[in-house]
């Protein structure tokens, strides 16, 4: 059974509007949150982290929220961009166990 | 600069065959990992390694083994490729357990037939 889960495979956003990203987790031991790019035919690319003893973290236009009572992260790009437009992975880990668990990823398209 | 290189890039394999994908890095990384990518499923961890000399089994090990021999390369082998293997297979690696962001290969396409 999954501990990470997208449930979205696909969103499509409006350049310019806000794109929002969500995850959810089922392992209460995780204490470490990683969003990953990913374009065609390349690895995944690291895109924002955030710890387990934060609520926020922002990074130019992309800001990751962490509410750890509900399981639940989500990734805000704000404004979207065309190039944008990639697979985003959420993950998750135990930084003792240096082990990490990945979501199935959700396919964000920005229109122009 | 290379950072991850893996080879193949792609490869088909007949069912039955036995297999080494091949990753290598330069840049001294402690920590590396083999994943496998599916639709519908993200990447899944096959086997990972906290230094040279040390592997430890992820989620998905069976019908793959790996060795460290050195910090630099880390093979992924399947002894008897099965059609189920078929995926995209990313080699990532981690400079140590205080960091936390992973580097990830180009990956290798195989197709067991």
């Amino acid at each position: 059974d999954q501990q990470v889960k997208q449930n979205s495979p696909s969103l499509s956003v409006q350049e310019g509007r806000i794109s929002i990203l969500n995850c959810d987790y089922t392992n209460s031991m995780f204490d470490y949150f990683l969003w990953y790019k990913k374009y065609p035919a390349e690895g995944p690319t690291f895109l924002i982290s955030i710890s387990s003893i934060k609520d926020k973290n922002e990074d130019g236009r992309f800001t990751v929220f962490l509410n750890k009572s509900a399981k639940h992260l989500s990734l805000h790009i704000v404004p979207s961009q065309p190039g944008d437009s990639a697979v985003y992975f959420c993950a998750a880990s135990v930084r003792t166990f240096n082990k990490f668990y990945f979501g199935s990823g959700t396919k964000l398209n920005v229109k122009p | 600069i290379a950072g991850i290189t893996q080879a193949p890039t792609s490869q088909i394999l007949a069912a039955g065959r036995r297999m080494t994908l091949r990753c290598t890095q330069d840049m001294r990384h402690n920590a590396m990992y083999w994943y496998r990518q599916d639709l519908g499923l993200g990447l899944r961890l096959i086997h990972y390694s906290n230094t040279a000399g040390t592997t430890g089994k992820g989620e998905v090990p069976d019908g793959y083994s790996v060795s460290r021999a050195n910090t630099d390369d880390f093979p992924l082998t399947l002894a008897s490729a099965v059609p189920s293997q078929t995926s995209v297979y990313f080699c990532a690696t981690r400079a140590g357990t205080n960091t936390d962001t992973q580097y990830f290969g180009p990956g290798t396409r195989l197709t067991v037939l």
